[in-house]
């Protein structure tokens, strides 16, 4: 059964800590692996990855993926309180237009 | 663009209603996903549409819950009757044909509560 799984489930760190977010995944057929970012609504996109170790950046976040361990992780520097949110990681099923399966999400938490 | 157009936003219904939920895919989009989110499970694919035409509604709890697409810019998710363990978000995403898995747009969500 395709599954991805994060961790923690929840963090809570002070504004200008460093946090690194963790989703492994087993998809058969493996594509991409998607990041989103959601607050008190839907899920907005922040990543695609598709290549191992080509790191993508936006900002104070970034990303990377290790295709032979099965794993990506996003960093995020210099926390902000605007940052608090449930980080969700993601992957296609099978192939092109299909469904996204879902990890259960991060809640970070940024407190002052 | 208006996005991916949800309603009711909120909704409180009483354990044995029939619940509607109504999403209008973004102009264009020919793919419709019905997803579902809880603390406990996540965010769930319930059902999902290609050219309004249902694919795989293997995420669909049981036989409590139908989705139809008459058209494509419109679907609806009925749970008939509602219980309590169905609180939940409920989230509508669209997608066009050949877009890349990150083209997903969701909709706002249905927050819906059982009581």
């Amino acid at each position: 059964e395709d599954k991805v799984v994060q961790s923690p489930l929840s963090l809570v760190v002070h504004e200008g800590d460093t946090v690194t977010l963790n989703c492994s995944y087993e998809v058969t057929n493996f594509r991409s692996l998607l990041w989103y970012k959601q607050e008190k609504k839907a899920p907005t996109f922040l990543f695609m990855l598709t290549s191992s170790g080509i790191e993508k950046k936006s900002g104070r976040l970034s990303s990377i993926l290790d295709k032979k361990e099965l794993f990506s992780i996003l960093n995020i520097t210099a926390t902000q309180t605007g940052d608090s949110a449930v980080y969700l990681c993601a992957a296609p099923l099978i192939s092109g237009n299909t469904p996204l399966v879902f990890g259960k999400g991060t809640r970070l938490s940024v407190i002052a | 663009d208006a996005g991916v157009i949800q309603s009711p936003r909120h909704e409180v219904t009483e354990m044995g209603q029939e619940v509607t939920l109504r999403c209008k895919p973004i102009s264009g989009h020919n793919s419709l996903f019905w997803y579902r989110q809880t603390m406990m499970r996540g965010l769930e694919l319930l059902i999902y549409f290609n050219n309004n035409v249902p694919i795989d509604d293997s995420g669909m709890p049981e036989d409590r819950f139908s989705a139809k697409m008459p058209n494509a810019s419109f679907s609806t998710l009925k749970i008939q009757p509602s219980e309590p363990r169905d609180s939940a978000v409920y989230f509508c995403a669209s997608r066009s044909s050949g877009g890349l898995a990150y083209e997903q747009y969701f909709g706002p969500g249905t927050r819906l509560t059982v009581t």
